[in-house]
């Protein structure tokens, strides 16, 4: 069992380019998060999902879009990349029962130039 | 708003030294989590807290929760260099979103 994987595992990217993180789990968890670790600010939710064909806003979700076709896949777009949105970015999932803790992907780091 | 938060941000310590990692939390809530991230890493959870007075432990590590208090302890005795990490707590606020609230974590350094 993977867990959870997330593709790229680093990036670097122009400014203004388009870019789709993915992150796909095997646990069949309902919940799924996108969340970006920046130095001094700790973990910031982007988006968030409950279940497959819903998705929800998170802290800082400017910029940013997803979508949930499936329970699985919970891919992350930047429409138009810019600097400040160089970061780590990591994926995560949780079980329905909620009283589970939440898995983390292994991370994407992207740069934005 | 759920905030958390924990102190201190920066530990360092000898090898073979007790400390204790504070969590507090601004509403009710029976659910904490602890984690570890190593330096490049991701996130590794350690502990699951759900109820009052919940202790967990794991080899030098000890977790506990006082909801009424809204504050959960890590601590660590006799520290050993591998423990050197940043350690953060999450809560579950029990809202719409099914979300943890993220404490902002606690770099950890013990020296030989």
């Amino acid at each position: 069992i993977a867990g959870i994987t997330q593709a790229p595992t680093s990036q670097i990217l122009a400014a203004g380019r388009r870019m789709t993180l993915r992150c796909t789990q095997d646990m069949r968890h309902n919940a799924m998060y996108w969340y970006r670790q920046d130095l001094g600010l700790g973990l910031r939710l982007i988006h968030y999902s409950n279940t497959a064909g819903t998705t929800g806003k998170g802290e800082v979700p400017d910029g940013y879009s997803v979508s949930r076709a499936n329970t699985d896949d919970f891919p992350l777009t930047l429409a138009s990349a810019v600097p400040s949105q160089t970061s780590v970015y990591f994926c995560a999932s949780r079980a329905t029962s909620a009283t589970d803790t939440q898995y983390f992907g292994p991370g994407t780091r992207l740069t934005v130039l | 708003e759920l905030k958390v938060e924990q102190n201190p941000l920066f530990l360092s310590m000898q090898e073979g030294k007790n400390y204790t990692i504070y969590c507090n939390y601004s509403t009710t809530s029976d659910r904490l989590y602890w984690y570890r991230q190593d330096p490049g890493k991701s996130l590794e959870s350690l502990f699951v807290l759900l109820s009052n007075g919940a202790v967990k432990q794991e080899g030098r590590l000890m977790a506990s929760l006082d909801t009424k208090a809204r504050l959960s302890t890590l601590h660590i005795t006799a520290a050993v260099h591998d423990l050197s990490a940043t350690y953060f707590c999450a809560v579950d606020g029990q809202n719409a979103g099914n979300m943890l609230t993220f404490g902002g974590g606690t770099r950890l350094m013990v020296k030989p």
